[in-house]
């Protein structure tokens, strides 16, 4: 079955920018979305369909897709984005969530 | 706005089947836009995807939990549900119901823990 692989971890200071990544087979051919969860809350989507944003998820997140790799980014980084986030695509008619990544900040 | 509520046992007993139901409101289960899905996260790990079901009635499952697995909806009550059978300890997580769009899961329950144990 589809796999997707994020590291476990990432660190960023605040301010600057961090880059969590997404690997899967020819994902690039499929749409990714990423999402946020924070302790004790239900997830919530920050990308969408690569790298569109929902309304009310600020500018700073952006997102890639291309080749094997699906990219997170957020540009300054604040301390309000520490959380756990994760990658998702559709595999047929199936869906694969990754591993997890914890952003420190 | 469109609002979904798990409910559910608490605590399942091992070899038990476990039932879910998730309330719908602010929108129609019968409407043909959209799925509606079960998402599971155990203690301190990361979601697993369960399945979905077609406004049409068409399931989708996770391979590895597929022979376990059946969600339906109640049109009549604007709910969907979800049977996990031979439940074991492993089955222990945060069962959340949502709704994709747009290959994303745009709405989410606030999730319900179910703890399997005598």
């Amino acid at each position: 079955s589809y796999k997707l692989t994020q590291p476990p971890s990432v660190s960023v200071s605040p301010g600057q920018t961090a880059s969590i990544t997404c690997a899967g087979d020819d994902l690039g051919d499929k749409f990714a979305a990423w999402y946020q969860q924070k302790p004790g809350q239900s997830p919530v989507v920050v990308i969408y369909q690569d790298y569109k944003r929902p309304s009310g998820i600020p500018e700073r997140f952006s997102g890639s897709n291309s080749g094997n790799t699906a990219t997170l980014t957020i540009s300054g980084t604040q301390a309000m984005d520490e959380a756990d986030y994760y990658c998702q695509a559709w595999d047929t008619n199936t869906v694969v969530f990754g591993g997890g990544t914890k952003l420190t900040v | 706005q469109l609002q979904l509520q798990e409910s559910g046992p608490g605590l399942v007993k091992p070899s038990e089947t476990l039932s879910l139901t998730c309330s719908v409101s602010g929108g129609s289960i019968s409407d043909s836009s959209y799925y509606w899905g079960w998402i599971r996260q155990p203690p301190g790990k990361g979601l697993e995807w369960i399945g979905h079901i077609y406004y049409s009635g068409s399931a989708y499952y996770n391979p590895s939990l597929k022979s376990r697995v059946t969600i339906s909806t109640d049109t009549s009550k604007n709910q969907f549900s979800l049977e996990l059978t031979s439940v074991t300890a492993a089955d222990t997580a945060v069962y959340y119901c949502a709704r994709p769009m747009a290959n994303v899961y745009d709405t989410w329950g606030h999730g319900t823990m179910i703890s399997v144990a005598s």
